[in-house]
């Protein structure tokens, strides 16, 4: 079974610039979750989707962050404008799908390594 | 504000010595994850406990979840080489997401 894929792996830009993330989760799952993770720290959530409806971003800077998932399987997380504190490590997870009872497993991607200059 | 506070924040041992890392908090949680994350990879789940008291074990690996389930407990018996990494605990939440600590960085030396 194939895991979560992200892309690209890493990148650097300069402050201010615009910057794309993209995740395809496991298949068949509809629970998509994007996380930041800064040096040193645990993950952060900065938004959930179940299907292609958002569930939480209260975490999200939605004045240069936005994120969509159209269709509902792959999505993207776009950064715009960039500024230097945004350096970290994007994670992209998924779970099977969201349920108060379950135990709620979440597979994680490698991460895309973002350098802000 | 963490709400999970995870104990040492590194840890360095030679091979073959025995540890034991912390995640606690003020809150009550119903259930508490422990994950690994390796250098330029993604978290993977190790464990879930979710009873008070209860016990796991992973071969090397015993986590334990304190009776008022408000803390909780990484042991590992003769560290190797291969158990470096960066081990985080989470809490999960009514909605789904994960709240993490800020892990325990391990270098097991040869």
């Amino acid at each position: 079974e194939a895991g979560v894929a992200q892309s690209p792996r890493y990148k650097i830009i300069e402050k201010r610039q615009s910057v794309a993330f993209w995740c395809n989760p496991i298949s068949g799952h509809a629970t998509l979750y994007w996380y930041q993770q800064i040096l040193g720290q645990g993950p952060k959530l900065l938004i959930q989707f179940q299907n292609n409806g958002v569930v939480d971003d209260s975490q999200l800077p939605k004045d240069r962050f936005s994120a969509e998932r159209l269709k509902g399987v792959d999505s993207t997380l776009k950064i715009q404008p960039a500024k230097l504190e945004d350096s970290a490590v994007y994670l992209c997870a998924s779970s099977l799908e969201w349920d108060s009872r379950s135990k709620n497993i979440q597979y994680f991607g490698a991460g895309t390594r973002l350098s802000v200059l | 504000t963490q709400l999970l506070e995870q104990s040492p924040q590194f840890l360095s041992i030679q091979e073959g010595e025995n540890l034991t890392v912390y995640c606690n908090s003020s809150s009550v949680f119903s259930s508490l994850q422990w994950y690994r994350q390796e250098p330029g990879e993604g978290p993977v789940l190790l464990v879930t406990v979710v009873t008070g008291g209860e016990v796991k074990k992973l071969k090397r690996l015993t986590f334990q979840f304190g009776d008022a389930r408000k803390d909780s407990s990484l042991h590992i018996t003769a560290a190797q080489p291969g158990d470096t990494g960066l081990y985080l605990c989470a809490r999960g939440s009514t909605l789904g997401r994960l709240y993490f600590g800020r892990g325990t960085q391990l270098t097991v030396w040869p």
